[in-house]
């Protein structure tokens, strides 16, 4: 059964360094996100992105948010310089559409020192 | 406000015993709701959604639009049924999903 996969499960950086999170939505896919969890907290939408631009946005994804999906399989998620919290889980998911189920990936757990 | 209230974070139960999560939602359209489970070390999964009323795992989920509500509900807990589920809905026309806060479901033996 296809999956979406991320890259990496863990990664940990420097308060100010650059990050980015790697995703493999399922190839027939056309809608792609990004979500995050903050410890103890809900999982928030960050971004959605559709026909290779983005569809909506939330109020975390500010300027030092980016995505692309510079290859027609991955879809990245740069985070241009992390804070400290930014530290979170951070999801990728996939649909065929607007309405079916979302698939999620494993997760990525950024840690920022 | 569009919002998703999940009002316990822990519900347990034991083996057996009928099991009902709460799920309260806030959106000003036609919603359209979701319960995704997460089971321990793995990914999110779609568990059910209210528009195709079905029963998965033996859950159930009615949406109630005037109490703003959907529910999820299993007569007979499992031991297997120990897990986080997390209330959703899908808002706009990106299908972006909004979630509730989660309910760590604990079965004792």
């Amino acid at each position: 059964e296809p999956e979406v996969t991320q890259t990496p499960s863990h990664q940990v950086t420097q308060m100010g360094q650059e990050v980015i999170l790697r995703c493999v939505p399922i190839s027939n896919h056309l809608y792609f996100y990004w979500y995050r969890q903050i410890l103890g907290q809900k999982v928030e939408f960050l971004v959605s992105f559709y026909n290779n631009e983005i569809s909506e946005k939330s109020e975390i994804f500010d300027d030092q948010f980016s995505v692309e999906r510079p290859d027609g399989s991955n879809f990245t998620l740069k985070i241009r310089s992390t804070k400290l919290e930014d530290s979170a889980m951070y999801f990728c998911a996939s649909n065929r559409g607007q309405y079916p189920e979302a698939f999620f990936g494993q997760g990525t757990r950024l840690t920022v020192v | 406000a569009q919002r998703v209230t999940q009002p316990e974070k822990l519900l347990s139960v034991f083996k057996g015993a009928p099991v009902e999560l709460k799920c309260n939602y806030s959106y000003s359209g036609s919603p359209e709701l979701f319960w995704y489970v997460q089971y321990s070390r793995q990914r999110l999964q779609l568990l059910l959604r209210h528009i195709s009323r079905e029963s998965i795992k033996g859950f159930t989920a009615d949406l109630n639009k005037g109490e703003t509500s959907f529910h999820l509900k299993k007569p007979f807990a499992q031991e297997e049924d120990s897990a986080m589920y997390y209330c959703a809905l899908s808002s706009g026309n990106t299908g972006k999903l909004i979630f509730g806060q989660g309910t760590t479901l604990q079965v004792k033996p």
